[in-house]
């Protein structure tokens, strides 16, 4: 069965420095996969997927992740965060269209001053 | 894209009680997927729901505590029976993508059991 591993708990990151989290998965084939941002009290919001194709893929509000199928990783990636980045964040992978997603346990994300 | 409304969105309930969920999307889907999000946690998937068959449960989660209907292919209930506190959650409905396998989410619904 697939699965998701997402390393870090809680990660603080300096507004304006770069951004890395870090996103292991367990499936035997190429998987379809995904970060998800979920704000305090808001709903998920989808970052960015890969399924196919370039293994760099560039999603909203600046992020971009990598996937990389030697390592098994799907690292997402910002260049400068900003304080409204602070937010919960997902990885989730799926086996093809239209089947369930498992999540990772998620990182957060705090920005500091 | 998909654009998925729950309702209620929030509630506080007391133990023993039932509480129905509603999820409407406003396109026709075959799947539906429900999940649960426990205080601090990530998504666990209860149930995928298709319309005009049983749920299909994932382990752990059973018909008799988390009944499910889909009537149609655009609506689906979950209901949370003889609550607890540990059913305090975040129930989120989704719906997958066209052929890329993303999920849409709802906005979710947060019970609270005392």
């Amino acid at each position: 069965a697939q699965s998701v591993t997402q390393p870090d708990i809680h990660i603080t990151v300096s507004e304006g420095a770069s951004l890395e989290l870090r996103c292991n998965y367990s499936y035997g084939a190429t998987p379809y996969l995904f970060w998800y941002v979920q704000s305090p009290g808001q709903g998920l919001q989808l970052l960015l997927k890969y399924f196919s194709g370039d293994t760099l893929v560039q999603g909203i509000k600046g992020f971009e992740a990598e996937f990389k199928r030697s390592q098994s990783s799907f690292n997402l990636r910002k260049p400068s965060v900003h304080w409204s980045d602070a937010a919960e964040y997902f990885c989730a992978v799926g086996v093809k269209a239209g089947t369930a997603l498992i999540f990772g346990k998620g990182t957060t994300l705090s920005v500091s001053s | 894209s998909a654009v998925i409304s729950q309702k209620p969105s929030r509630d506080i309930c007391q133990r023993g009680t039932s509480l129905t969920i509603q999820c409407q999307v406003d396109s026709q889907v075959t799947m539906m997927f429900w999940y649960r999000q426990q205080p601090g946690q990530s998504l666990t998937l209860i149930a995928t729901a298709n319309q005009g068959s049983e749920a299909t449960y994932e382990s752990g989660f059973v018909i008799d505590k988390f009944p499910i209907s889909r009537p149609n292919l655009t609506f689906s209930t979950l209901t949370v029976s003889n609550m607890s506190p540990e059913d305090s959650s975040i129930y989120l409905c989704s719906v997958t993508g066209t052929n890329t396998g993303e999920l849409f989410f709802g906005e979710g619904s947060r019970l609270t059991v005392l």
